[in-house]
């Protein structure tokens, strides 16, 4: 079936260190898959923080960056330097719009320490 | 930016009791969904809903589970009789379209099912 696997946390990072989560997907009945990346800060909902619609495609924002690679099915999320107030957790999601009627699939998500 | 509020945060109901989770949308938004996330697992879809109807669920949406959007207004989901397997941190969302289009999300609700 369809899933998304990402990097077990918790991951803990000194700011102004560099980030890499890792997000491989496996979309078996998705001819197209889309590809986001959607963070959850404490006590708040998720938000989306990029998302790639076409293989071969980079998204950005906030200093952040995924490409969505269809060779290795892997959608990585990566920054240069990392901010306290990037603590939060992040999950990786494979769109699925096969029916038309859009959903997503989750990875566990992974959550973020950045320390001082 | 837009939100999406859920009440409660928090709701503790003895098995096979009726419960109802609402869900406030961003205003212009015409497609909602819900989310079931289970402690320690992934996220899963339940169901999304437009124009008054359920257009996909998910095999996770028993029968036990009905969505409306009464009034236009909250968007609910009711799970009548609840049973244990039902605990979990249940998440709304809306978009404007569909297709691709930004979910927005709400912080979801813990449901203990006692």
């Amino acid at each position: 079936g369809d899933s998304v696997t990402q990097t077990e946390g918790p991951v803990t990072v000194s700011e102004s260190e560099s980030l890499i989560i890792n997000c491989t997907y496996s979309a078996t009945s998705i001819a197209y898959p889309n590809l986001f990346w959607y963070v959850r800060y404490p006590g708040e909902g998720l938000q989306l923080l990029l998302k790639v619609i076409t293989a071969g495609q980079k998204g950005s924002s906030r200093g952040f960056e995924a490409t969505y690679n269809k060779e290795t099915t892997s959608f990585h999320l990566q920054k240069a330097s990392v901010q306290e107030s990037d603590s939060a957790v992040y999950y990786c999601a494979l769109g699925d719009g096969n029916t038309g009627n859009y959903k997503y699939v989750f990875g566990a998500g992974t959550r973020l320490k950045v320390i001082a | 930016g837009p939100k999406v509020l859920q009440i409660p945060s928090h709701q503790i109901i003895d098995m096979g009791q009726m419960v109802t989770l609402n869900c406030d949308p961003v205003s212009n938004h015409l497609y909602f969904y819900w989310y079931k996330q289970i402690l320690g697992q992934q996220m899963e879809f339940l169901v999304n809903f437009y124009n008054g109807k359920v257009m996909e669920k998910s095999k996770l949406f028993k029968d036990q589970f009905s969505v409306e959007r009464p009034d236009g207004s909250y968007f609910t989901l009711k799970i009548q009789p609840t049973a244990l397997e039902d605990s979990a941190v249940y998440f709304c969302a809306s978009s404007f379209g569909q297709g691709y289009a930004e979910q927005f999300f709400g912080p979801g609700t813990r449901l203990t099912v006692l």
